[in-house]
């Protein structure tokens, strides 16, 4: 089966401008999660939503958003873009959580502020 | 909140030695504990949950809530278990609910 697929893979905005990144998760699952991977963080919890709507959100601020389509594909944005929010973006699907049911992750979109 | 620790950043050992990457975490519920890893150029992927009692590849890991730890043993290390290591929580329920809490990483390199 298709696996999840991250677009765009690579991302090079300048300061100040804003971003979207697009999830598309495996068929029938309904959780999609975001992180946010740099070296010195690791990997961090931004949010996880499940049928359309958002179960939990991470300590980011709020120019971090998301939403869930009726498809299960997400969408993450960042507005006001600054040198620190660059980044590997991860998303990962499962079918009902990624603490209940195995989470598969996408090979993320790579974002570069300048 | 929910913390996990995985203390070592580095770990190498020789092909057919033992090895364990630790993980501790804080929590103070009843957690998931899960280990990831990700290979060279490939995507994170799940290794084993202490909940399945399984051996993947050779791998164990066993929950000991008594000392809040999860490590990663495997027997006999092969030069294709290289790779990075993750361990990860999740709690039940509340504003621990569809989230992921991921240590550090081990990077473990096994030389041949």
């Amino acid at each position: 089966k298709a696996g999840v697929t991250q677009t765009p893979r690579y991302l090079i905005k300048t300061r100040g401008q804003q971003v979207t990144l697009s999830c598309s998760p495996i068929s029938g699952h309904r959780s999609v999660s975001w992180y946010q991977q740099t070296p010195g963080q690791g990997l961090q919890f931004l949010f996880e939503y499940f049928s359309e709507t958002q179960r939990n959100k991470g300590n980011f601020p709020g120019r971090f958003s998301g939403r869930q389509f009726s498809n299960s594909r997400s969408e993450m944005n960042v507005s006001t873009l600054e040198l620190g929010d660059s980044a590997l973006y991860l998303c990962a699907s499962s079918l009902q959580g990624p603490g209940d049911t195995e989470a598969f992750f996408g090979q993320g979109t790579r974002l570069t502020v300048v | 909140a929910q913390r996990v620790t995985q203390p070592e950043k580095l770990l190498s050992v020789f092909k057919g030695a033992p090895v364990e990457l630790k993980c501790n975490y804080s929590y103070s519920g009843s957690p998931e504990l899960f280990w990831y890893v990700q290979y060279s150029r490939q995507r994170l992927q799940l290794l084993l949950r202490h909940i399945s009692r399984e051996s993947i590849k050779g791998f164990t890991a066993d929950l000991n809530k008594g000392e809040t730890s999860f490590h990663l043993k495997k027997p006999f290390a092969q030069e294709e278990d290289s790779a990075m290591y993750y361990c990860a929580l999740s709690g039940a329920g509340g504003t621990s609910y569809g989230k992921l809490t991921f240590g550090q990483g081990t990077i473990l390199t096994v030389h041949p």
